[in-house]
């Protein structure tokens, strides 16, 4: 079956340490995003990319990188300079925005 | 800016109790898509229906209806004899105009609802 499969499902990270958090998808979706979960705050975009070797920042990029080598993968890097890290993160695809998003399960990162 | 504006943050109903989930939003766009999704507790987002800026007609799908009124900007969305299986946060999402290429979904803050026995 397609889908977006995230990984792993959860993180612990030290302070001062960079993580990856991956997401691959076999859907054939040209476009992919990440997106940051806190409590009452909703989904708030982090990076998003349309096509590969082409990324844009959301509206929380700080302290965040992505890479996007391959249709199938768009990893999201947490890096030390994001002071707050503990999140859930969810990675989504689609084809076309108007059809919506299919998202993966998310990874729950928490700092130690 | 597009903004979508969920007012309820949560909502508790007894199990057979109706429930409505307001939604309002703000585009300057005259085509747009509205979205409904569902977050149970494992996380994933779940697609529920999409509506497009054109039709306003509401919608029916088993226990679940949606009322749209571009008069208002509101994409309101019920459950009727809600059951314990639909605690969850649901989330609102409008579309940016359709350019032909991807773009991006505007989120609303969400509505916990919990429904007991």
């Amino acid at each position: 079956d397609g889908g977006i499969t995230q990984s792993p499902k959860y993180l612990f990270r030290k302070e001062g340490q960079n993580v990856t958090l991956s997401c691959e998808q076999n859907l054939n979706h040209d476009a992919m995003y990440w997106y940051r979960q806190d409590p009452g705050q909703g989904l708030r975009l982090i990076y998003y990319s349309q096509i590969v070797n082409d990324f844009q920042k959301g509206d929380i990029a700080e302290g965040y990188s992505v890479s996007r080598e391959k249709k199938e993968s768009f990893p999201l890097t947490v890096t030390s300079a994001q002071k707050n890290p503990t999140a859930f993160y969810l990675c989504a695809s689609t084809r076309d925005t108007n059809y919506g998003y299919t998202f993966g399960s998310g990874t729950r990162l928490t700092v130690v | 800016a597009q903004k979508v504006t969920q007012a309820q943050t949560e909502i508790s109903v007894v199990e057979k109790e109706d429930v409505t989930l307001d939604c309002v939003y703000e585009t300057r766009d005259t085509t747009y898509y509205l979205f409904w999704y569902k977050q149970p507790p494992s996380g994933e987002l779940v697609f529920l229906i999409r509506r497009n800026s054109f039709d306003e007609q509401n919608e029916i799908s088993g226990r679940y209806s949606w009322n749209f009124q571009k008069s208002t900007s509101s994409f309101n969305f019920t459950i009727t004899a809600s059951q314990v299986v639909d605690s969850a946060v649901y989330f609102c999402a409008l579309s940016e105009a359709d350019t032909g290429t991807a773009s991006k979904l505007t989120f609303g803050t969400g509505t916990r609802l919990q429904v007991t026995l």
